[in-house]
């Protein structure tokens, strides 16, 4: 089973600010095989990035994913009042297990 | 645009079956290459996806819940079932489904869940 560590459990932040969230991989991850996504308190989880690099439909250019192998991030690169929330990533392992990482909660400053 | 709704018992008692049913509306659960899977999440915790079907029939589960998990499909309903056996506290939690998507771009597999349902709480309680 493939396990995803996400870094900061928490990162506070101003709006405005650049955010950079981490997922890390316990072993290699087709960067095809990894999606990030954003949940807000009492809704569904939203797709945010695919393929490691590639936005949904609808998701603002604020939002930019890159990384290979077993290192991934997430960046929002000026964030606005509604980027606060929860944010997972997630990899599609063989058999296949689906995993995702345990969250980093993005708090503002 | 594809829209997912669970339903089900919101309060099951320890050692039953938990059953829940997603609808998929606004388009066929049988069109493009999608599985349908289930998904669930404590309260205040992280998310354990539970298992997939494809619209053939075909499914892949978690393996810490394989022994007490079944997932179908009925396409004439455009629903997908979810039944999880022998219930106790610890499957306490909010239940999605999702639509998973995959494609192909020619040289590589592409796998991303991309419509949820909003998801449905259930209590396992005496």
């Amino acid at each position: 089973e493939i396990v995803l560590t996400q870094s900061p459990g928490t990162l506070s932040l101003s709006p405005g600010e650049r955010a950079t969230l981490s997922c890390r991989a316990s072993q290699s991850v087709s960067s095809s095989y990894l999606a990030w996504y954003q949940q807000k308190p009492g809704q569904a989880p939203r797709l945010l990035i695919y393929g490691a690099s590639s936005r949904a439909t609808g998701i603002p250019d604020r939002f930019s994913g890159s990384g290979s192998g077993t290192d991934f991030t997430l960046t929002i690169s000026r964030l606005e009042p509604e980027d606060f929330a929860v944010y997972y990533c997630q990899q599609y392992g063989s058999s296949p297990r689906i995993t995702f990482g345990q969250g980093t909660r993005l708090e503002i400053k | 645009q594809v829209q997912l709704q669970e339903s089900g018992p919101g309060l099951v008692k320890p050692s039953q079956t938990l059953s829940l049913t997603c609808t998929v509306s606004g388009g066929s659960i049988s069109s493009g290459s999608y599985y349908w899977s289930w998904i669930r999440q404590p309260a205040g915790k992280g998310l354990e996806w539970i298992g997939r079907i494809y619209t053939s029939g075909s499914t892949n589960y978690n393996p810490s819940l394989k022994s007490r998990v079944t997932i179908s499909v009925d396409t004439s309903k455009n629903q997908f079932s979810l039944k999880l056996s022998s219930v106790t506290a610890a499957d306490t939690a909010v239940y999605y489904c999702a639509r998973d998507h995959e494609w192909l771009d020619g040289v590589y597999y592409y796998y991303y869940m991309d419509v949820w349902g909003k998801g449905t709480t259930v209590t396992v309680s005496s």
